[in-house]
């Protein structure tokens, strides 16, 4: 079945270090990917998708390519805040409309 | 726009009570809603869909009489955990989607609900 697969946190980082977490995953036909971020004790806002090979995802600073050729999906960002400090979901659709999410990353970015 | 609201956002109840949680679409009109569980630093587990005006579709190992789910409208589904129990205790979140629309495949998530079930 399909599958998101991300990298273990917590994510520690300085402010305005680079910051990359990994994506990939396994899925039949071409999903749409997406990034979702969740601050503490709230719900999952959009961050950026993408729904076809080679697309690049942009929103707030933060950048993720659709690579096809590798199955992934990795979320970057050139120089983090502190109120970059969350938690990171990976998703796919594979055209159901329902989600597989990965497990998040928890990124802390200290001043 | 793509606002959804949840309410309750944190809610106490005693064990063997019901509680409801509405979720709202509040600047389009969604004709899929999503109905997710999150335990504690874990991933989101997807507990059912709702179709406005038609039955939930439960996921695998989710009681559906347990947690009643109703999409009366294209702007609003209810999640009812009926006779909670201290393990129902969760971070519930729906989400709303609109196919109808060019943005077919993005789900806007509410903020969630803290159910602690006493």
């Amino acid at each position: 079945g399909d599958s998101v697969t991300q990298m273990e946190g917590p994510v520690t980082l300085s402010e305005e270090a680079f910051l990359t977490i990994n994506c990939t995953y396994t899925a039949t036909g071409y999903p749409s990917l997406f990034w979702y971020v969740q601050y503490p004790g709230e719900g999952l806002q959009l961050l950026l998708k993408a729904t076809k090979a080679d697309d690049k995802g942009s929103n707030k600073g933060f950048e993720a390519t659709y690579r096809k050729e590798t199955t992934s999906f990795h979320l970057e960002k050139g120089s983090v805040q502190v109120s970059d400090s969350a938690v990171y979901f990976c998703a796919l659709d594979s055209g159901t409309y329902k989600y597989i999410f990965g497990t998040g990353t928890r990124l802390k970015v200290l001043a | 726009g793509a606002v959804v609201s949840q309410h309750p956002s944190r809610v106490i109840c005693k064990s063997g009570t019901s509680v409801k949680i509405e979720c709202r679409s509040l600047d389009f009109q969604a004709t899929t809603m999503f109905w997710y569980r999150q335990f504690p630093k874990q991933s989101l587990m997807l507990m059912a869909t709702s179709n406005e005006g038609s039955k939930a579709t439960y996921e695998q190992g989710v009681e559906k009489d347990k947690f009643l789910i109703n999409h009366a409208s294209l702007t609003l589904s209810t999640l009812t955990v009926t006779s909670a129990h201290p393990e129902d205790s969760s971070f519930y979140i729906c989400s709303a989607s609109t196919p109808l629309a060019g943005d077919t495949d993005t789900q806007y998530f509410g903020p969630g609900t803290r159910l602690t079930v006493l």
